[in-house]
């Protein structure tokens, strides 16, 4: 099983900042990774597959970067709106099937 | 098709009794999957499901756990003789076969089980 970690646990930020954070995943027998976002009372919504080393991915204000190498992934959030409220989680793929979920960080936006 | 459905989206029952939650996939997708995410955690994998065949299911799920996916289509996981340590949210999700991983999952929206 792989250990999946994931920081900080949680996160305020002042709307308009910009914030970052990490998922950190073994770096050997690496396939692909993947990041969800997460809102209360809904579905968790795919933001990225992320397969190669060094890997940059962008969906409007929000980025992903990709270190296979080292085994960690950043997620970005440029201008940060309340809309941005929910839970991040990324998930390496173990083997060639399922997902191991990270226990995600849970950000919050202040007005 | 709207998307990953799950029927019912909440779930109160007593200990001991049996339970069993129904997910209908994209109709295109012939991977199913089912999590489990307790408060504070992330989705714990369950099991999966390619078409109509189990592949995988996790050591850490209990004989009372059951899944069924008949004609590789919807698909009903069952618990049976409920313990308070099984309220969780239990997540379906769905996905083409994986080429060259370019596929992410669709999730539904989760059953939330209160044991009581």
């Amino acid at each position: 099983i792989l250990n999946v970690e994931q920081s900080p646990q949680s996160l305020h930020v002042q709307e308009g900042d910009s914030t970052n954070f990490t998922c950190s995943f073994p770096s050997s027998n690496f396939y692909a990774l993947h990041w969800y976002r997460w809102e209360t009372a809904k579905s968790p919504e795919a933001l990225f597959v992320m397969t190669l080393n060094g890997d940059e991915k962008k969906k409007g204000r929000i980025s992903a970067t990709l270190n296979t190498k080292e085994g960690y992934s950043y997620l970005y959030i440029k201008g940060s709106q309340p809309e941005d409220s929910a839970t991040y989680l990324c998930a390496p793929r173990e083997g060639a099937q399922k997902l191991v979920f990270g226990q995600g960080t849970r950000l919050t936006i202040n007005p | 098709d709207t998307g990953v459905s799950q029927d019912p989206r909440h779930k109160i029952t007593k200990r001991g009794q049996n339970v069993t939650f129904r997910c209908d996939p994209i109709s295109e997708h012939n991977r199913l999957y089912w999590y489990r995410q307790t408060l504070g955690q992330g989705p714990e994998f369950l099991t999966y499901f390619q078409n109509e065949a189990q592949l995988e299911k996790s050591r850490l799920l209990s004989d009372r756990f059951s899944a069924e996916r008949p004609k590789g289509s919807f698909s009903t996981l069952e618990i049976q003789r409920t313990e308070q340590g099984d309220s969780a949210m239990y997540l379906c999700a769905s996905s083409p076969t994986f080429q060259g991983g370019a596929a992410g999952y669709t999730f539904g929206s989760g059953t939330r089980l209160t044991v009581v």
